[in-house]
């Protein structure tokens, strides 16, 4: 079946480190691709998504490629701030109307 | 509504008690789905509902639990005769069940079940 592995957390960062969130799937197919995010006290929220291989999809400094050869999606950031901390997911979404996977998450944790 | 409105935020129940969770979803989506989010995992799906189709189901983990929906408004899941392994964050999203931005789900902020 579908899935979705992402590295376990949590990661703590000082701010401005480089941020990589590993995440690799297996699917049917031909999956989109999601980063979510939950911050403290919030529902999850979508960060950023890909479509088809090698899309890249970005938003507040995040950063993730569909890459189809190595069924991975990570997710990088160049500089973390200590409002990026929250709990990442990643996830899969498939069929016409794209029942998503999640992975566990893996909470961030920046630090001043 | 401007988002996803879950009711309650939290819930407190004994063993063997039935319990109703609520969902609103954003007016005009099509598509929702329940997931469940215990301690400490990944969200796990339970059921999607897409207009008037029959809904998808595969998702529910035993025949305690239930869902319903009335057109494209509001969905109640209900649990009956709540174990303690019930206990766990209930999540609803909703999204346009088509189109270019179908594969976008807003979620709520969640209703935190505990089973005493």
């Amino acid at each position: 079946g579908d899935s979705v592995t992402q590295m376990e957390g949590p990661v703590t960062l000082s701010e401005e480190a480089f941020l990589t969130i590993n995440c690799t799937y297996t699917a049917t197919g031909y999956p989109s691709l999601f980063w979510y995010v939950q911050y403290p006290g919030e529902g999850l929220q979508l960060l950023l998504k890909a479509t088809k291989a090698d899309d890249k999809g970005s938003n507040k400094g995040f950063e993730a490629t569909y890459r189809k050869e190595t069924t991975s999606f990570h997710l990088e950031k160049g500089s973390v701030q200590v409002s990026d901390s929250a709990v990442y997911f990643c996830a899969l979404g498939v069929g016409g109307y794209q029942k998503v996977t999640f992975g566990t998450g893996t909470k961030l944790q920046v630090i001043p | 509504g401007a988002g996803v409105s879950q009711s309650p935020s939290n819930k407190v129940t004994e063993k063997g008690k039935d319990v109703e969770l609520r969902c609103d979803p954003i007016s005009g989506h099509t598509a929702l789905y329940w997931y469940r989010q215990r301690l400490g995992q990944g969200l796990e799906f339970l059921i999607y509902f897409q207009g008037n189709s029959a809904p998808d189901k595969s998702g529910l983990p035993s025949d305690r639990f239930s869902a319903e929906r009335t057109g494209e408004s509001v969905s109640t899941l209900t649990i009956q005769r709540t174990q303690q392994e019930d206990s766990a964050v209930y999540l609803c999203a909703s999204s346009f069940g088509t189109g270019a931005y179908k594969n976008i789900q807003y979620f709520g902020a969640g209703t935190r079940l505990s089973v005493l």
